[in-house]
């Protein structure tokens, strides 16, 4: 089993829409949830961050995540065609030299 | 700021060949890391520099992968002798200080290297 489950994709959907992305996870260690958007032969850059559970918005994006079921989302509201990209969760733990381990990233196509 | 460069964007090679990757990290970042990257998979480790010390590199083939980092700023990701699952993105990144959950990384766009 992968530290870290996500669906690839891909998924398309029009635009206006609301985008749900998901990710589960096995290591209850995890403390600290990223949400990275890497678009197209460029590296992924850090969208959204969350320590331990709860919710963070920033602008058209939230970030949620529930440590109880080792889940979290990222929703994206009034998508864009901009909003076309590979999305990767990664989650670390608490220690000083823990790394981030990454999900396989899903493939939104946002269509006009 | 300036981000993390890398370069060349792009490498192809014989299986068998030798290759070497550059990077070069975010001013004053103490931490650098080397990911690699298959198509259709997320990023996976291979090694952590903590200024020019390895941290991690428990994922790293050493048979066949060697990196370093001189003076503790660039880095240098070699591959000899280079086979066919080698074809990746390799992604170099850096943050301020240990423990990437606390600060996130910040990536450079990666070397492309294809292994025919």
């Amino acid at each position: 089993q992968k530290e870290v489950e996500q669906d690839p994709g891909p998924l398309s959907v029009p635009e206006g829409a609301i985008v749900s992305l998901n990710c589960t996870y096995s290591n209850s260690a995890f403390q600290y949830f990223m949400w990275y958007r890497q678009y197209s032969r460029k590296g992924p850059e850090l969208l959204m961050y969350t320590y331990s559970s709860g919710n963070k918005e920033d602008g058209r994006f939230t970030a949620q995540v529930d440590k109880s079921s080792k889940y979290i989302s990222l929703f994206i509201r009034d998508s864009q065609p901009s909003d076309s990209a590979t999305y990767l969760c990664a989650m670390s733990g608490s220690g000083g030299y823990n790394k981030l381990i990454f999900g396989a990233g899903t493939r939104l196509a946002v269509h006009p | 700021e300036a981000g993390v460069a890398q370069s060349p964007r792009y490498k192809i090679i014989e299986k068998r060949q030798s290759v070497a990757f550059w990077c070069n990290p975010i001013s004053g970042h103490a931490t650098l890391y080397w990911y690699q990257q298959i198509l259709g998979q997320g990023p996976k480790l291979l090694i952590q520099f903590q200024n020019n010390g390895v941290v991690d590199d428990s994922q790293l083939p050493k048979d066949r992968f060697s990196a370093e980092r001189l003076k503790g700023v660039d880095s240098t990701l070699k591959i000899q002798p280079a086979k066919l699952e080698d074809s990746a993105v390799y992604l170099c990144a850096s943050s301020p200080a240990v423990g990437g959950g606390l600060y996130g990384y910040t990536f450079g766009s990666g070397t492309r290297l294809t292994v025919v």
